[in-house]
């Protein structure tokens, strides 16, 4: 049964610090790996989508790896703003259930001015 | 373009009624999938329709159903509604199954 953690649950970083959000889990048999932000009461926003072949994928100051044979992911975010104060989730889509993505818990991050 | 939009944004009920919950998908897509996200934690899968027909389910009970249109939008229903189905529900929509999908900001369900 797949497993999706996320570590830590919450972090807290001066404005300009980079951030480091890990992900791990447990089956490597997966199609991709998306990193989500989430603000509070909203829904989710896409960041980026890691394909299953791909090692990394960039998107300004934002870069996730993706290891699969070890069933690692990490989402770096360079230059902390407060801005970017939110919830952090990472899903991965199962290759045996075409439908569903798996959540981890999520990171709660604080960037502090 | 509009995006995924859900209705209504909150709502309170007792234990033991029904609810129904809407979702309208973004222009063009075929697939919605819905999800429960109970406070601090991750959202749980509950299914998926595309074109109409189920196409997945997760691990929640038969009182929780589901319908596609065939404009694509989607209703969420569960019935004997219990103090646990307190959460956020958010429906997804996508261009096909395997697709990326694009969240609605959910609607918030609360039962006293």
């Amino acid at each position: 049964k797949q497993e999706v953690t996320q570590i830590p649950a919450a972090l807290s970083v001066p404005e300009g610090e980079n951030l480091v959000l890990n992900c791990s889990f447990t089956d490597s048999a997966i199609y991709n790996l998306q990193w989500f932000r989430q603000d509070p009461g909203k829904g989710l926003t896409s960041l980026l989508l890691i394909q299953s072949s791909q090692r990394e994928q960039t998107s300004g100051r934002l870069n996730a790896s993706l290891d699969k044979s070890s069933g690692r992911s990490t989402l770096y975010i360079a230059a902390s703003q407060p801005g970017d104060s939110a919830t952090y989730l990472c899903a991965v889509r199962p290759t045996d259930s075409w439908g569903k993505l798996q959540f981890g818990a999520g990171t709660q991050v604080v960037v502090t001015p | 373009e509009t995006g995924v939009t859900q209705s209504p944004t909150h709502l309170i009920k007792t234990r033991g009624q029904q609810v129904t919950l809407r979702c309208s998908s973004q222009s063009g897509h075929n697939t919605v999938s819905w999800y429960q996200q109970a406070l601090g934690q991750g959202p749980q899968f509950i299914f998926q329709y595309y074109r109409e027909e189920e196409n997945g389910r997760g691990n929640f009970p038969p009182r929780f159903s589901g319908l596609q249109f065939p404009n694509y939008s989607s209703e969420l229903n569960v019935n004997a509604l219990e103090l646990d189905d307190s959460a956020l529900y958010l429906c997804a929509s996508s261009l096909d199954r395997l697709e990326p999908q694009h969240f609605g900001d959910g609607t918030r369900l609360s039962i006293l």
